[in-house]
């Protein structure tokens, strides 16, 4: 069964350093998606991507985070520097089309410290 | 001031009953809606969907219930397993754009 492959699975780092995580969509999925997710709380999302272009970015904190998807295939989201609320989990997930159902990843679960 | 989240809704059910997670959506114009099932460390998991055309839908012990006069979604699972212990999430969708996720209510199956 075609899956969302997230790295890293977790990932510790200390506030003011950088880090990066990354996605790779099922096969011809051209709508990719990534979501935080706070220990409790529903998924909300950050970024959206139709093919290379974002869709939607209204909700990605643009002062510290960057999301690229330069091919149109696999995607990096980047947060730096980091900051001790910015631990949650981060979701990928791709759809065929939008407005299609997700298939989400495992997550990388970030802890700032 | 208190964090919502942290005080995830639960419902703890003993095995072999029938669970029903409830949902109340924002969006009137929501016209596509996803149950989703998280368990422990993993992302979520796509359980079934309904459109706004449906009232109701089902699928293998799990059924979905949609009153969108009062803007409600209810996920009815027969006979709990154990493996259905999990973080259950109502997604709302409106005109193809993106699912936004309800708040979640954890499942507790007893034995």
């Amino acid at each position: 069964e075609a899956e969302v492959a997230q790295s890293p699975r977790y990932k510790i780092t200390e506030k003011s350093q950088a880090v990066a995580f990354w996605c790779d969509p099922i096969s011809g999925h051209a709508t990719l998606y990534w979501y935080r997710q706070i220990l409790g709380q529903g998924p909300e999302l950050l970024v959206q991507f139709q093919d290379e272009s974002v869709v939607d970015d209204s909700q990605l904190p643009k002062d510290r985070f960057s999301a690229e998807r330069l091919k149109g295939v696999d995607s990096t989201l980047k947060i730096q520097p980091a900051e001790l609320g910015d631990s949650a989990m981060y979701l990928c997930a791709s759809s065929f089309l939008q407005g299609d159902g997700y298939t989400f990843g495992s997550g990388t679960r970030l802890t700032v410290v | 001031g208190e964090s919502v989240g942290l005080h995830l809704p639960t419902l703890s059910v003993q095995e072999g009953d029938n669970s029903i997670i409830n949902c109340a959506y924002s969006n009137s114009a929501s016209d596509y809606f996803i149950w989703y099932k998280q368990e422990s460390g993993k992302g979520p998991q796509f359980i079934i969907d309904i459109r706004s055309n449906m009232d109701k839908r089902q699928g293998q012990r799990v059924t979905v219930l949609l009153n969108k006069t009062v803007k409600h979604l209810s996920l009815q699972i027969a006979a709990t397993q154990p493996g259905d212990s999990a973080v259950y999430f109502c997604a709302e969708c409106a005109y193809g754009q993106n699912f936004v996720f309800g708040p979640g209510t954890r499942l507790s199956v007893l034995p």
